[in-house]
């Protein structure tokens, strides 16, 4: 069994502002994670993956997670937010067989004011 | 290279009323998914496909059955809407190689009245 918490529906930064979205896990099985962003009235992109290799992931537009095993968390960061990266962001956790199925956390939304 | 459509974008249902939404990749992929999205909820996986000919339940999959005839289609038939699946609904594809990456339509916005 596993299930993603998302801490926060909506986290509100100023432009330039340090982004920190938050996900914690829980897995009976070594998980890989994942971050997903979704522009309004889009599908969803991937942003990045953790599959048990670098636990320092980079993705795309310049974001970050860092998957730490003892406090089961997978932590979205930017150093500094552009409007453009106001958006939903979800993570989300499977396991590490072929079969495995994604299972999401509710969601973020970030809010990046000028 | 189209990635993974959804056909039709948008739909109104009476209760009672039948539809098929249908999703198409053209990258090979094996596995194919549907899920629905709801406003605080995330997104919840309904049915997936891990092959041509075979389908499985996922976590929400009542009131919806569907079929993979075809590697490439995978379509997700609702018998009897309710105003319940009022829901914003997508499809995913990824290589069963990979556990990677799920490529994402852009989705089917359904209202039932």
């Amino acid at each position: 069994a596993q299930s993603v918490t998302q801490l926060g529906s909506h986290v509100s930064v100023s432009e330039g502002a340090l982004v920190l979205l938050r996900c914690n896990y829980s897995s009976s099985v070594p998980p890989y994670l994942f971050w997903y962003v979704q522009y309004p009235n889009q599908g969803l992109q991937l942003l990045l993956k953790y599959t048990s290799a670098a636990t320092l992931v980079k993705g795309i537009n310049g974001f970050e997670a860092e998957f730490k095993k003892s406090e089961t968390s997978f932590h979205l960061t930017k150093p500094s937010a552009h409007m453009s990266d106001a958006a939903e962001y979800f993570c989300a956790v499977s396991g590490s067989s072929g079969y495995s199925t994604l299972t999401f956390g509710k969601g973020t939304m970030l809010l990046v004011s000028p | 290279n189209a990635g993974v459509t959804q056909t039709p974008k948008f739909r109104v249902l009476k209760t009672g009323q039948s539809m098929t939404l249908l999703c198409a990749q053209d990258m090979n992929h094996e596995y194919m998914y549907w899920y629905r999205q709801d406003p605080g909820m995330g997104l919840r996986l309904i049915h997936y496909s891990v092959g041509e000919g075979t389908t499985a339940k996922g976590e929400v999959p009542d009131g919806y059955n569907v079929s993979r005839l075809k590697k490439q289609n995978f379509l997700l038939g609702l018998e009897s809407a309710a105003p319940s699946q009022t829901s914003v609904y997508f499809c995913a594809s990824r290589r069963a190689s990979s556990v990677y990456e799920q490529y994402f339509g852009p989705g089917t916005r359904l209202t039932v009245t």
